[in-house]
């Protein structure tokens, strides 16, 4: 079945540029959506189909995925973007959904 | 909205129900998912029903043990968990397809969540 890779944590200062990456076998293939979960909370949808921002999610944060890896970026990081993230996508060759094991972002 | 409910401490082997009660949007005409977390770990995606029940897929941890239902006419999703392991020990979430109908899409609203402890 298909594995979703993910860099466990990144760390950046605030007003700097995170990017975290999403990797899997032939990854351009598939729509990638991401996901911010906050400590004790619940996950949100932030980016769906590789680049649509989900409702209310600024501008600052976007999707891309034209080839391995997949990448979610927040520009201009504030410390509410302290959270883990996790990339999605459908297997159809096992027609499971699969998670990346998420990265935790801190602001330092 | 959504909130689930069922959860608590079970001993292995035994069963329990979980529920995930919709409110605000036209549940029977959205595709539905478990997803759990356990603690200190990432996400797991368990389950997904459509929103007419007519297709149904499971992680290969959970086939043959839990069971997702539904009932359009209460609003409601369910999550049969029968034999229960220790390593079901988790938080389960439910969670909305986006679109309209859709199954393969972004899981767009989410539960708080309800915790299941599998412990002797």
């Amino acid at each position: 079945s298909l594995v979703v890779t993910q860099q466990p944590s990144v760390s950046v200062a605030p007003g700097q540029t995170a990017r975290i990456l999403c990797g899997a076998n032939n990854i351009g293939s598939y729509s990638v959506h991401w996901y911010q979960q906050r400590p004790g909370q619940a996950p949100m949808l932030v980016v769906y189909d590789d680049d649509d921002r989900a409702s209310g999610i600024p501008e600052r944060i976007s999707g891309s995925n034209s080839g391995n890896p997949a990448t979610l970026t927040i520009h201009r990081v504030e410390a509410e973007d302290e959270a883990d993230y996790y990339c999605q996508l459908w297997d159809t060759g096992s027609s499971h959904w699969v998670f990346g094991g998420g990265t935790k972002l801190t602001v330092l | 909205q959504l909130v689930e409910s069922g959860g608590g401490v079970v001993q292995p082997g035994r069963s329990l129900r979980l529920s995930c009660a919709a409110s605000g949007f036209t549940f029977s005409h959205h595709g539905m998912h478990w997803v759990r977390q356990a603690p200190g770990k990432g996400l797991e995606w368990v389950a997904v029903m459509s929103f007419d029940g007519d297709n149904i897929y499971y992680s290969d941890s959970v086939r043959g043990r839990l069971t997702i239902s539904r009932d359009n006419s209460k609003n409601t999703l369910y999550l049969h968990m029968n034999d229960l392991r220790t390593e079901d020990t988790a938080v389960y979430y439910c969670a909305r397809v986006q679109r309209w109908e859709g199954l393969l899409d972004a899981l767009d609203l989410w539960g708080r969540g309800t915790s299941v402890i599998v412990s002797s």
